[in-house]
């Protein structure tokens, strides 16, 4: 398995800022990735994040709007700039381990105000 | 592009009965079929999952079956438990290399004492 961890786990944004989640897992994995899950909806992939290339993002979904670092094989970030309410949503970081299991972090819950 | 459907949208059960969760996907090329609890405040948890070269896996009360031909997997909970009671999904890769998941809608399942 892997623990996942992510920052903030909750936070509350003005409209118009950005906000900078962290995911750091506890071993080495090639593939992490980024889901939105809005309120009392389904998970959407926003982008697979590659350690030493740029992110590849999903129909929808757009660098400008959500950068993403990867700067090594245990840790990335995702940005979600210039925030709208539209945009409060769960974000969740997830890893595929070396067996090819998928898990998920707890997720970091975003309220814009 | 890959499409899961999942049924039924809620589910109740009494404590002790069985439970049955549905989905369809759409690419036969999709090889991993992961299911996912998700509590209340919290990330999906993995439970258990399938690849396409196994019909049926059981961990405990929960298994998974799948059908290749007819494209569709299920869970089965057996012997309930109040707190099995949560948000189910499902999920199917999109078979592009990595495990890019693509989500049911979820299942909410309550198990009544």
């Amino acid at each position: 398995s892997a623990v996942i961890s992510q920052k903030p786990s909750r936070d509350i944004c003005q409209r118009g800022t950005s906000l900078t989640i962290q995911c750091q897992v506890d071993s080495q994995v090639t593939m992490m990735f980024w889901y939105r899950q809005q309120p009392g909806q389904s998970l959407t992939l926003i982008a697979t994040a590659n350690q030493g290339s740029e992110a590849t993002y999903e129909s929808g979904f757009v660098i400008d709007k959500f950068p993403i670092s990867r700067p090594n094989l245990t840790f990335s970030t995702l940005t979600v700039s210039n925030m709208s309410p539209e945009d409060s949503s769960i974000y969740l970081c997830s890893v595929e381990t070396n067996g090819n299991t998928i898990y998920f972090g707890e997720g970091s819950w975003l309220t814009v105000v | 592009g890959e499409n899961v459907e999942q049924h039924p949208s809620t589910l109740s059960v009494q404590e002790g009965d069985s439970a049955v969760i549905k989905c369809t996907y759409s690419d036969s090329a999709s090889n991993y079929f992961p299911w996912y609890k998700q509590e209340l405040g919290k990330g999906p948890q993995l439970i258990i999952d399938i690849r396409s070269n196994v019909g049926e896996k059981k961990d405990q009360r929960i298994a998974v079956t799948l059908n290749k031909t007819a494209k569709h997997f299920s869970l089965h909970i057996t012997e309930t438990q109040p707190e099995d009671s949560a948000v189910y999904f499902c999920a199917a890769s999109s078979g592009t290399g990595f495990q890019k998941l693509v989500f049911g809608t979820g299942t909410r399942l309550l198990v009544s004492p």
